[in-house]
């Protein structure tokens, strides 16, 4: 266990449905991330959070909505997703974003596996 | 930040010491050198960091060269648990900077 919880472990839905992904940390951390890593290919950033405030958005497709209403706990919602959309989705958080204090840097969680059919 | 070159693969004997490179010649002085490690279908996870110094930890330790245009990681004793993807990332300490992971490199350790 990180610290960094995510749930549920795995996901399988269908492109009409509507879930989301949660996130929870404990650490006392003030940014929160979304990744994304499909197979074979290195992590993407998707959305960074500071303090409840979206500071980054990498050109994500509006049919991932990323939600967080307080420091600890990250969501991303999501709606009619496409088949390319499988991965394996991680959270990560960390003390700051990137000054002096977070020098361990992020913590992640262990991800939900999302299957799109 | 800087960008860093590791080799794809790489095997190791259990037991033994498993060294991994990793080059990064275009990295400025505030910009530090983290490993992190990816057991399959896991989150990522730290293992070290530094900037100029070599550092140890209960992990690994982590050699950076003088001109500090390449490093290494080195598990001193490499256990089948170890096996994994090794991302070695180069990152400034300051505001707005992210942790941007490159494809690393896959370490199996044999029995």
């Amino acid at each position: 266990e990180t610290g960094v919880t995510q749930t549920p472990r795995h996901l399988v839905m269908g492109m009409t449905n509507k879930k989301s992904l949660k996130c929870e940390q404990h650490l006392g951390h003030n940014a929160m991330y979304w990744y994304k890593q499909s197979a074979k290919k290195p992590l993407e950033l998707m959305f960074v959070y500071s303090l409840e405030e979206r500071v980054e958005n990498n050109s994500v497709p509006s049919r991932f909505s990323p939600e967080c209403p307080n420091s600890s706990h990250l969501f991303l919602h999501l709606h009619t997703l496409q088949p390319e959309d499988s991965a394996l989705y991680l959270c990560a958080s960390s003390q700051d974003l990137g000054r002096q204090g977070s020098l361990r840097g992020y913590t992640f969680g262990s991800g939900t596996r999302l299957t799109v059919v | 930040d800087a960008k860093t070159t590791q080799p794809p693969s790489m095997d190791c004997a259990e037991g033994r010491a498993a060294n991994l490179p990793c080059n990064h010649s275009t990295i400025s002085g505030n910009e530090y050198v983290y490993w992190y490690r990816q057991i399959h279908s896991q989150g990522p996870q730290y293992i070290i960091h530094g900037l100029k110094n070599n550092e140890t930890n209960e992990m690994a330790s982590l050699i950076i060269t003088e001109d500090r245009k390449s490093s290494t990681l080195i598990l001193p004793h490499a256990t089948l648990r170890d096996t994994a993807v090794y991302y070695c990332i180069v990152r400034r300490e300051t505001s707005g900077s992210r942790l941007t992971f490159g494809e690393g490199t896959q370490l199996t350790v044999n029995p």
